[in-house]
């Protein structure tokens, strides 16, 4: 079964810095997505950013990109120029696409909050 | 209008009572799926079906059973419930095609008392 970590249960950055936040994963799989969702204080879970497995190029939307390392199975998310809005729990989330499954497995989450 | 939504929002029972969560999708998707949050443990799959005749059981199905009444509805049954069924529950849904995202409902926050 896949796993998904993320060490980190809290954090916190000043606005306008970089903060990255660390995931790694545990499958056997091959082919697969990655996810990152935010969930801000209005408890709606909002896509981030995705990374397919296969692409060895690091994803980015924005302000937001990925460091995605697969052969040490780790997807960790930098945010650049953090903004007080980027406060919010973070969900590293994996998929396996092979056999289709397709069921997200999530990490506990990191709580960021970013400072004034 | 939002294109996951649930009903209720917030719903307050007490043991031994059945409840119903209501998921609705106008996104045309086929693909839905129950998800239960708790603290400190991120979120975790229930059920999922992938089409109106088809039915999966996820990581923590026991106590919890459903219905896919429609392409875009699927409802989510606590038949007796119990206080460690309090927690956040969402519905999700998706569609095949290249990246699989799945789009999230706004939540329903069970307390059983």
């Amino acid at each position: 079964a896949q796993t998904v970590t993320q060490s980190q249960p809290e954090m916190s950055v000043q606005e306008a810095e970089t903060v990255t936040l660390s995931c790694t994963y545990d499958t056997s799989e091959s082919n697969y997505y990655l996810f990152w969702y935010k969930q801000p204080p209005s408890r709606q879970m909002i896509l981030v950013i995705r990374q397919e497995a296969y692409k060895q190029q690091n994803a980015t939307e924005n302000r937001f990109s990925v460091n995605f390392q697969k052969a040490a199975k780790s997807f960790s998310l930098k945010i650049s120029d953090s903004q007080l809005g980027d406060t919010a729990m973070y969900f590293c989330a994996f998929m396996n696409i092979q056999g289709g499954s397709e069921k997200l497995v999530f990490g506990k989450g990191t709580k960021l909050t970013v400072n004034p | 209008d939002a294109d996951v939504t649930q009903t209720p929002r917030n719903r307050i029972t007490k043991t031994g009572k059945r409840i119903m969560l209501e998921c609705s999708q106008t996104k045309g998707h086929d693909r839905m799926y129950w998800y239960r949050q708790d603290p400190g443990l991120g979120l975790r799959l229930i059920y999922y079906s992938f089409d109106v005749k088809d039915i999966n059981k996820g990581e923590i199905s026991d106590g919890y059973s459903v219905s896919r009444q429609a392409q875009a509805k699927f409802s989510l049954s606590l038949e007796s419930a119990i206080p460690n069924q309090t927690a956040l529950y969402f519905c999700a849904t998706s569609d095949y095609n290249a990246y699989n995202e799945q789009f999230f409902g706004p939540g329903t926050r069970l307390t059983v008392l």
